[in-house]
């Protein structure tokens, strides 16, 4: 299958900070990446849907000046998590859909906020 | 809004027995797609579904879409350790977008 790769694999950070996540996929075009949250035992929650050269969808909750969302090219979509705070620890998975409309997740992101 | 539960929430088997997980979403929907995220990991896809009353087999996996196309199920034969994870169901959202996924049923598997 298609590959999608997230960078950093795992980031520590002081509070107030900002900590920019990147999500690539590798083998294929992406028109559309997705981003998700992930807390411990929980679900995979839907922040924001990232639509190239558009401004990202972001669903109902989540804060568009918190959570920064640029997909600048077809292969590239990123998160920046802006003056971060401890709350926002968890685990930051993205997806690429492919044009078979599969998607396929990058290995996660996992923020610590201290 | 729209909803994806799933059942049961953890289910502990010795290796051998046999596990399903059930997938009710509040809406109906144009199809089901599985996961299994291991520990530590990240989802991986496992099929979809597309079809009323579709079923699909994967070796030791069987899954099926409901008639409604409002349920799923996943059904694994004589589990392995190998088969320990967290498997969720997603259906697409409104507007076909993006997936809503299921609440997860995590699975323990002892030799």
């Amino acid at each position: 299958g298609a590959v999608v790769s997230q960078h950093p694999s795992r980031v520590i950070c002081k509070s107030g900070t900002s900590v920019k996540i990147e999500c690539r996929s590798l083998d294929f075009q992406a028109t559309t990446m997705f981003w998700y949250r992930q807390f411990p035992k929980q679900s995979l929650m839907l922040m924001a849907t990232s639509n190239e050269g558009s401004k990202a969808t972001y669903e109902q909750g989540v804060e568009k000046d918190k959570f920064l969302i640029n997909h600048a090219s077809l292969t590239l979509s990123t998160l920046t998590v802006t003056s971060a705070h401890p709350e926002d620890s968890s685990f930051y998975i993205c997806s690429a859909r492919d044009l078979l409309n599969e998607q396929f997740f990058g290995p996660g992101t996992r923020l610590t906020v201290l | 809004g729209q909803q994806v539960m799933q059942i049961p929430q953890y289910q502990h088997v010795q290796e051998g027995e046999d596990f399903t997980t059930y997938c009710n979403s509040s809406t109906t929907l144009s199809n089901i797609q599985w996961y299994k995220q291991r520990p530590g990991g990240h989802p991986v896809f496992l099929i979809q579904l597309v079809k009323s009353g579709e079923v699909k087999k994967q070796k030791r996996l069987t899954f099926q879409f409901g008639e409604a196309k409002k349920n799923s199920s996943l059904h694994i034969t004589a589990t392995q350790t190998t088969d320990v994870g967290t498997y969720f169901c997603a259906g697409p959202g409104i507007g076909f977008q993006k997936l809503v996924f299921g609440t997860g049923t995590r699975l323990l598997v002892s030799p």
